[in-house]
């Protein structure tokens, strides 16, 4: 069965740094989505992104954050310079077209800042 | 307004049992109710989902009711097994794609 799949699956970074995270959407879906979970708490959405275009995102996704698809394959979230309140486990998801709101989720990447 | 309420915030259930977790919304333009499982470490799983133009669907042992009039919506498990022990999160999404969650229910059934 096709998942999502998301590397690397723990990041640690120096407060400041900026980092990548790397998603790979299911083949066939062209939506694709961000999202984070601090630890204990519920799942927020960050970003979508479709046609090479942010489509909706929220007010967590400030000018530190920024989204892009490099390829053919990959999805990336970047965070220019990390804060401690950025530690969260972020999760991509994608979508087919005309099935937007079916998401599947990859397994996460857990990002801790120190 | 976009808030997704979830309760119980955790809730045990006997093997076989059923489990009954709720959600309440305010936003009108929330169109679209999908409920995740979530297992430690893992993303959440799509486990079902419902729109407003029906009050209950079913998928094996999971059941969503729906109260359009009540702005609420409901997970049933039915015959509960100890490999159902997750997070379960409820979501809706207005318009656009982006879903909103629940706070979460850890469920635990006791064998």
């Amino acid at each position: 069965e096709p998942e999502v799949t998301q590397t690397p699956s723990h990041q640690v970074t120096q407060m400041g740094q900026e980092v990548i995270l790397r998603c790979v959407p299911i083949s066939n879906h062209l939506y694709f989505y961000w999202y984070r979970q601090i630890l204990g708490q519920k799942v927020e959405f960050l970003v979508s992104f479709y046609n090479n275009e942010i489509s909706e995102k929220s007010e967590i996704f400030d000018d530190q954050f920024s989204v892009e698809r490099p390829d053919g394959s990959n999805f990336t979230l970047k965070i220019r310079s990390t804060k401690l309140e950025d530690s969260a486990m972020y999760f991509c998801a994608s979508s087919e077209v005309g099935q937007g709101k079916v998401q599947y989720f990859g397994p996460g990447t857990r990002l801790t800042v120190t | 307004q976009q808030q997704v309420k979830q309760s119980p915030q955790s809730l045990i259930v006997q093997k076989g049992g059923i489990s009954i977790i709720n959600c309440a919304y305010e936003n009108t333009a929330f169109d679209y109710f999908p409920w995740y499982q979530q297992f430690p470490g893992k993303g959440p799983a799509l486990l079902i989902a419902i729109r407003p133009d029906v009050s209950e669907k079913k998928e094996g042992r999971f059941t969503i009711s729906f109260n359009k009039s009540a702005k609420q919506f409901s997970l049933h498990i039915m015959d509960s097994q100890p490999g159902d022990s997750a997070t379960y999160f409820c979501a809706a999404s207005p318009g656009g794609n982006m879903l909103t969650f629940g706070g979460g229910t850890r469920l635990m059934v006791k064998p």
